[in-house]
């Protein structure tokens, strides 16, 4: 199957700083990447939509300026928490989809702020 | 937009015994139905999909149905296993997944 690799898996940063997420199409080219927010026991919510080359679409109440997504290449999606704070810690999950609606996932980053 | 609904919220069920996940869609655009588990803090892993031109899909002990007419798709596990246990999503897209709520499968030794 295709893979996703999304790094970092795990990490904690300090109220008022930036944290950047890595999501990469290792074996596939990916025209378009998710980028997903999952609360605890609760389903993925998603937060935006990027394709190669052009301006992310996100969702009605994402913060575009506090969620930046960059879509580089067409196997790399970056997603920045910009002046993080508590409430901006969950989980975070990154999918590339290869043809038509496939998606494929990354294995996600908790992402704490303290 | 889609909406999707799955159920149950949870199940558990006896090593060896079959288990059964529902879900309904309300766009009839949607033509893409993908099955997702998820275990404990990772990434959804696809386990098998459908499409709308095709009624019924199995690949070993899991199998997917969809009734179009209805508008909704099961997923079949059979012959469960403790590694079985997981939260599994289904989805179903036009264009891009809409994710049900998700159910949480407990396989009991």
């Amino acid at each position: 199957g295709a893979v996703v690799s999304q790094h970092p898996s795990w990490v904690i940063c300090k109220s008022g700083t930036s944290v950047k997420i890595e999501c990469r199409s290792l074996d596939f080219q990916a025209t378009t990447m998710f980028w997903y927010r999952q609360f605890p026991k609760q389903s993925l919510m998603l937060m935006a939509t990027s394709n190669e080359g052009s301006k992310a679409t996100y969702e009605q109440g994402v913060e575009k300026d506090k969620f930046l997504i960059n879509h580089a290449s067409l196997t790399l999606s970056t997603l920045t928490v910009t002046s993080a704070h508590p409430e901006d810690s969950s989980f975070y999950i990154c999918s590339a989809a290869r043809t038509g609606s496939e998606a494929f996932f990354g294995q996600g980053t908790r992402l704490t702020v303290v | 937009g889609e909406n999707v609904e799955q159920h149950p919220s949870t199940l558990s069920v006896q090593e060896g015994d079959s288990a059964v996940i529902k879900c309904t869609y309300s766009d009839s655009a949607s033509n893409y139905f993908p099955w997702y588990k998820q275990e404990l803090g990772k990434g959804p892993q696809l386990i098998i999909d459908i499409r709308s031109n095709v009624g019924e899909k199995k690949d070993q002990r899991i199998a997917v149905t969809l009734n179009k007419t209805a508008k909704h798709f099961s997923l079949h596990i059979t012959e469960t296993q403790p590694e079985d246990s997981a939260v599994y999503f289904c989805a179903a897209s036009p264009e891009q997944l809409t994710f049900g709520s998700g159910t949480q499968l407990t396989v009991l030794p």
